[in-house]
């Protein structure tokens, strides 16, 4: 099946200090790339969705200035947390479409194991 | 109100119980019903599907749909300690991610 990895696992880093965090396709290209925020005991948050070559699109609330998406490749995408404070601690988690048209879920979106960034 | 509604658990059952995991909706747009299940740090893996109504089985799983009451289930029959997960619903409108909403999910520990 379509794997996806991210890196790294499990960051921990200083108040005030940027992070970037990468989301790989590893057998399939994704024209699609999103990145999900997972809060302990709270749901996935879609935080933006990036399309190769093209700016990201990012849900109300979450600021583009602080969280930078590039979609460099059909198989790379980074988000890096700028200036990460405390309350940016959590699990982000990406996922890539490999298709443009799917048919049905199985084809939407593939998930990374996730990366848990804990800001001190 | 939240779009899905999920009682986060935690749900503990031995080992070979039937297990019940539900979800509720309030957005009667919503035409595909997912369940993902995700392993401690580890990202959600999709675990059955289904479209509109109805019963889906694969193996040990079934997932039933009532749009009529915006219910959706999950059974587990014969849960094995391998199941023991934290199992997502979720729930859209059409196929794009942008329009995927998440419950809480569900902390399942089967005991062996």
């Amino acid at each position: 099946g379509a794997v996806v990895s991210q890196h790294p696992s499990w960051v921990i880093c200083k108040s005030g200090t940027s992070v970037k965090i990468e989301c790989r396709s590893l057998d399939f290209q994704a024209t699609t790339m999103f990145w999900y925020r997972q809060f302990p005991k709270q749901s996935l948050m879609l935080m933006a969705t990036s399309n190769e070559g093209s700016k990201a699109t990012y849900e109300q609330g979450v600021e583009k200035d602080k969280f930078l998406i590039n979609h460099a490749s059909l198989t790379l995408s980074t988000l890096t947390v700028t200036s990460a404070h405390p309350e940016d601690s959590s699990f982000y988690i990406c996922s890539a479409s490999p298709l443009a048209g799917a048919l049905s879920p199985a084809d939407t979106q593939y998930f990374g194991p996730g990366t848990r960034l804990t800001v001190l | 109100q939240k779009e899905v509604e999920q009682d986060p658990g935690p749900l503990s059952v031995p080992e070979g119980a039937i297990v019940s995991l539900n979800c509720t909706y309030s957005n009667s747009a919503f035409q595909y019903f997912m369940w993902y299940r995700q392993y401690s740090r580890k990202g959600p893996e999709l675990l059955m599907y289904t479209y509109s109504s109805g019963n889906k089985e694969d193996g040990r799983f079934t997932a039933q749909v009532d749009k009529s009451s915006k219910y959706i289930s999950l059974f587990i029959r014969d849960s094995q300690p391998s199941d023991s997960a934290t199992y997502l619903c979720a729930m859209s409108s059409g196929l794009g991610a942008n329009n995927l909403f998440f419950g809480t999910g569900t902390r399942l520990t089967v005991i062996p």
